[in-house]
């Protein structure tokens, strides 16, 4: 599975959108781009996945760059309740069992 | 909504203890994980089962077994603990198949201390 490099912290205003970069330059064709995020004391949580357009969902959206090399999840307006720590995963589209490989991630603190 | 539920939020054994993690998931998913978690070091994949009777090791399985006897229930062993096993344990399931959509819901983890 490719590697994924995320900055390790991050800080955003509460309201304002938390815009989170991910490096995956050695991803393949057929892998997805996964997003999860962590807040304390509770297991991950999915938020959105992609494989080469933009998504959006109720949580969040998901810009992938035309060479898929990078992407940014969007949280339009981030709220206290938004700070975690947040994965980026890149994995085939079929994978056996369906793994997923964690990295560090970046921990988002939203200040008010 | 999927509910994947654990046996212990907090567990405090003894060095040399058989420990027994259990995890439970009420989705029918063919597809369970044990992880832990650990500061500095992130989620590390234990063992992952795709099946009832089948396992397979993820990238730290030393130390530990697992038992997948029915569907919904995949059981993390520590055989004989150690103070190295201190940690957070994370389940997971998820459903098979050929879409992308596959996401993992995770239970909310069992931080295992190990005397």
């Amino acid at each position: 599975d490719a590697k994924t490099t995320q900055p390790p912290s991050m800080d955003c205003a509460e309201g304002r959108a938390a815009n989170l970069p991910c490096n995956h330059s050695t991803i393949s064709g057929n892998e997805y781009v996964y997003w999860y995020r962590q807040i304390h004391s509770q297991g991950p949580q999915y938020i959105i996945h992609g494989l080469k357009n933009n998504e959006t969902n109720e949580m969040a959206s998901l810009i992938i760059t035309e060479d898929r090399k990078s992407s940014t999840l969007i949280l339009p307006h981030a709220t206290l309740r938004d700070t975690a720590v947040y994965y980026c995963i890149v994995r085939p589209r079929y994978n056996q069992g369906g793994k997923l490989i964690f990295g560090q991630g970046t921990e988002l603190s939203v200040k008010p | 909504d999927v509910k994947v539920t654990q046996s212990s939020r907090y567990l405090v054994k003894r060095t040399g203890e058989k420990v027994f993690l259990e995890c439970v998931q009420d989705m029918d998913h063919e597809n369970m994980f044990w992880y832990r978690q650990d500061p500095g070091l992130g989620l590390r994949l234990i063992y992952f089962s795709y099946d009832v009777k089948m396992k397979e090791k993820g990238d730290i399985p030393e130390g530990y077994s697992v038992s997948r006897e029915k569907k919904e229930r995949f059981s993390l062993i520590l055989e004989s603990a150690s103070t190295n096993q201190t940690s957070m344990y994370l389940c997971a399931s998820s459903f098979t198949g050929t879409s992308s959509y596959n996401e993992q819901f995770f239970g909310p983890g069992t931080r295992l201390t190990v005397l």
